[in-house]
């Protein structure tokens, strides 16, 4: 069993839907959570992290935490075609990872105008 | 945030031979991480490289295979040796940087494309 599973998708969606993505997890251990975009040919970078359970939202995304399921999911409302890319969710034990990030294997999502 | 650049961006190669990917950052960083992404797979920390140090390899990457080098605080290496085409996948250098009060966030370049003949 991987430490983190993430549904590879593809995620095909309309203009102004709102997306759901999620990943599970079996490392109780894991305390930060993270979400990175990854565009065609680009590096990932950072959308949201976020501490232990609970919700965080900034601007139309929402990530959410539920450390009792081990779940986490990533909310994103009024999807723009700018948004396609592929989502890696992250995790780690310490807020000083020394590079000791478990990424899901992401999921490719399309927005299509 | 962190600006970091990657040579090749991309390279075709033939099985047996060897490549080396230079990793670039805007300023001086204690540690620099190298990651492997192939197909329809997680990324996966290949090693730690730290400055005046041998690099520390995570479990299934060994030096031999991937070397890296250290030189100095703002660059690193890492060289594919004796290449198969399952070496074929996108490597990215990554680095460390406080952003928050208790976190520290990771900076990606853009990565470097890799197929094996």
């Amino acid at each position: 069993q991987k430490e983190v599973e993430q549904d590879p998708g593809p995620l095909s969606v309309p203009e102004g839907a709102i997306v759901s993505l999620n990943c599970t997890y079996s490392n109780s251990a894991f305390q930060y959570f993270m979400w990175y975009r990854q565009y065609s040919r680009k590096g990932p970078e950072l959308l949201m992290y976020t501490y232990s359970s609970g919700n965080k939202e900034d601007g139309r995304f929402t990530a959410q935490v539920d450390k009792s399921s081990k779940y986490i999911s990533l909310f994103i409302r009024d999807s723009q075609p700018s948004d396609s890319a592929t989502y890696l969710c992250a995790m780690s034990e310490s807020y000083n990872q020394g590079g000791k990030l478990i990424f899901g294997q992401g999921t490719e999502l399309s927005v299509k105008p | 945030s962190a600006v970091i650049s990657q040579k090749p961006s991309r390279d075709i190669c033939q099985r047996g031979t060897s490549l080396t990917i230079q990793c670039q950052v805007d300023s001086q960083v204690t540690m620099m991480f190298w990651y492997r992404q192939q197909p329809g797979q997680s990324l996966t920390l290949i090693a730690t490289a730290n400055q005046g140090s041998e690099a520390t390899y995570e479990s299934g990457f060994v030096i031999d295979k991937f070397p890296i080098s250290r030189p100095n605080l703002t660059f690193s290496t890492l060289t594919v040796s004796n290449m198969s085409p399952e070496d074929s996948s996108i490597y990215l250098c990554s680095v460390e940087r406080r952003t928050g009060s208790r976190y520290n966030e990771q900076f990606f370049g853009p990565g470097t494309r890799l197929t094996v003949l």
